[in-house]
């Protein structure tokens, strides 16, 4: 089955400065790659998304990258704010077999004032 | 987006009860949700996938017997945690992907902590 490895499992940062999230996946026909941020206690919430189709893909602060060939996405933060301190977790989706979604181990994320 | 209503939020009960816990899609049709079980600073894993007028299908590992799913109608599925015990005190989480294509984003419910006493 699929195998999500996300790096770094913690990550401080001063407030203003860029964070970096990464993960790599197994299977090759894996063609959907979410990222959720669940803040303690809460749900995970969909943040952004990116497809196979596409290299990368941005909203506002947010970014995620996509290499199909070596099979490694990222999340890129910048100008962080307090506010996006959480537990990040990236996924991937195989797409036909099953429709799951396959959960990297997540990274906390604390940005300093 | 799409909604998912989960509840309750929040359960206490005595070891060999059982607890029932609702997952409801709002304003939308879910032919298939899942059922996550989170550890306290562990990610997410999937329990089981639901799906409306048959059998769930479990994850390697997890007790069908122990964690009973039913998905009557396509807007709910319920989780029951049977003859609980302390080991099954977590936080379960469960989901549902907004209407569209086969991997259209998935959305969770705001989950259920479970304490066994």
């Amino acid at each position: 089955g699929e195998n999500v490895e996300q790096h770094p499992s913690t990550l401080s940062v001063q407030e203003g400065d860029s964070a970096v999230i990464k993960c790599t996946y197994s299977d090759s026909a894996s063609n959907y790659f979410p990222w959720y941020k669940q803040e303690l206690g809460k749900r995970p919430q969909l943040i952004i998304d990116i497809r196979s189709n596409v290299g990368e893909k941005k909203d506002q602060r947010i970014a995620v990258t996509l290499n199909k060939t070596a099979k490694h996405f990222s999340l890129h933060i910048t100008e962080t704010q307090p506010e996006d301190s959480a537990v990040y977790f990236c996924a991937s989706d195989p797409g036909a077999a099953g429709n799951k979604l396959t959960f990297g181990g997540g990274t906390r994320v604390l940005v300093k004032p | 987006g799409a909604v998912v209503s989960q509840h309750p939020s929040r359960v206490i009960c005595k070891s060999g009860t059982s607890v029932k816990i609702e997952c409801r899609s709002l304003d939308f049709q879910a032919t298939t949700m899942f059922w996550y079980r989170q550890f306290p600073k562990k990610s997410l894993m999937l329990m089981a996938t639901s799906n409306e007028g048959s059998k769930a299908t479990y994850e390697q590992g997890v007790e069908k017997d122990k964690f009973l799913i039913n998905h009557a109608s396509l807007t709910l599925s319920t989780l029951t945690v049977t003859s609980a015990h302390p080991e099954d005190s977590s936080f379960y989480i469960c989901s549902a992907r907004e209407p569209g294509p086969y991997n259209s984003p998935l959305h969770f419910g705001n989950g259920t902590r479970l304490t066994v006493t």
